[in-house]
C-alpha cells in the first residue's frame, strides 16, 4: 500500500529566509508526486508535480521540489519565504505501478502548516 | 471558466437526515472525485468516477452514495447522516485518471 509522511505538523520561518517542507513516501512501483497548498476556508490548489525526468521540479509562486529516489523524499522548497506563503501544505503520491487499476488514487499526507513571520 | 464548483458551501444536518452535495466542473474532465478532510488526517477518498458512467469506492465509502449524472456533474449523497460524517467535503476533477486533480472550494458539513 502507498503512503505519505509529512513529519512536521508546523514549520515556522522568517520572511526572506529559505523554507523547506518535508515529505517522504512509500510505493511499490514508481511514484507520481504532488504538492498542493490550502489557504484558510479554500480548496486545495495545485503547486507542482513530479512524474519523471529532472529531479528538481519548479512550480507556482516560486516553489520547487526535489525528488530523491534513494531517500524516497520529495521536499518542497522556496529560496525566500513570504508572509503570503502562510498556508497548509499537502504532499500526495500516486503509485504508477502497472495493473493496479482503480483510477487516480492519490494518497495525501496529513499536511504541514507553514507560518511565515515578519 | 469557473473550474470546479460545489454547493452548498455550508450545511447543518440533524442525525438521520439526508442530503446531496453537488459538484460540477466546466473543464471537460473525464474523472471526478469526492474527498473528506478531517483534522490531522489529510484528505481521504470517498468515491471516484474514472469516466462518465463509472463509479468506484475509495478509502472511506461507508454511509455515502454517488451519482455521475453526466460528464460535468458528480453528486455525493448521505442517506442517513451521522455525527461522524461532520467534515469538510471536497470535489475534484482531472482530465483523465492519471493526471493532476483540481479541487473545488469545499462544503463544510456539521451533523448534530
Amino acid at each position: 500500500a502507498q503512503s505519505v509522511a509529512q513529519p512536521e505538523d508546523q514549520v515556522n520561518v522568517a520572511e526572506g529566509n529559505p523554507l523547506t517542507v518535508k515529505c517522504t513516501y512509500s510505493v511499490s512501483g514508481n511514484p507520481y508526486l504532488f504538492w498542493y497548498v490550502q489557504y484558510p476556508n479554500r480548496g486545495l490548489q495545485f503547486l507542482l508535480k513530479y512524474i519523471t525526468g529532472d529531479n528538481l521540479v519548479k512550480g507556482s509562486y516560486g516553489f520547487e521540489a526535489e525528488f530523491n529516489k534513494s531517500q524516497t523524499s520529495f521536499h518542497l522548497k522556496k529560496p525566500s519565504a513570504l508572509v503570503s506563503d502562510s498556508a497548509l501544505y499537502f504532499c500526495a503520491v500516486r503509485d504508477i505501478k502497472k495493473g493496479t487499476g482503480g483510477g487516480n488514487k492519490l494518497t495525501f499526507g496529513t499536511g504541514t502548516q507553514l507560518k511565515v513571520e515578519l | 471558466n469557473a473550474g470546479v464548483t460545489q454547493t452548498p458551501k455550508f450545511q447543518v444536518l440533524k442525525t438521520g437526515q439526508s442530503m446531496t452535495l453537488q459538484c460540477a466542473q466546466d473543464m471537460n474532465h473525464n474523472s471526478m472525485y469526492w474527498y473528506r478532510q478531517d483534522p490531522g488526517m489529510g484528505l481521504r477518498l470517498i468515491y471516484y468516477s474514472a469516466s462518465e458512467g463509472t463509479t468506484d469506492k475509495g478509502e472511506v465509502p461507508n454511509g455515502y452514495n454517488v451519482s455521475r449524472l453526466n460528464k460535468r456533474e458528480f453528486s455525493l449523497r448521505l442517506e442517513s447522516a451521522a455525527p461522524s460524517q461532520t467534515s469538510v467535503y471536497f470535489c475534484a476533477s482531472s482530465p483523465s485518471y492519471e493526471e493532476t486533480q483540481y479541487f473545488g472550494p469545499g462544503t463544510r458539513l456539521l451533523v448534530l
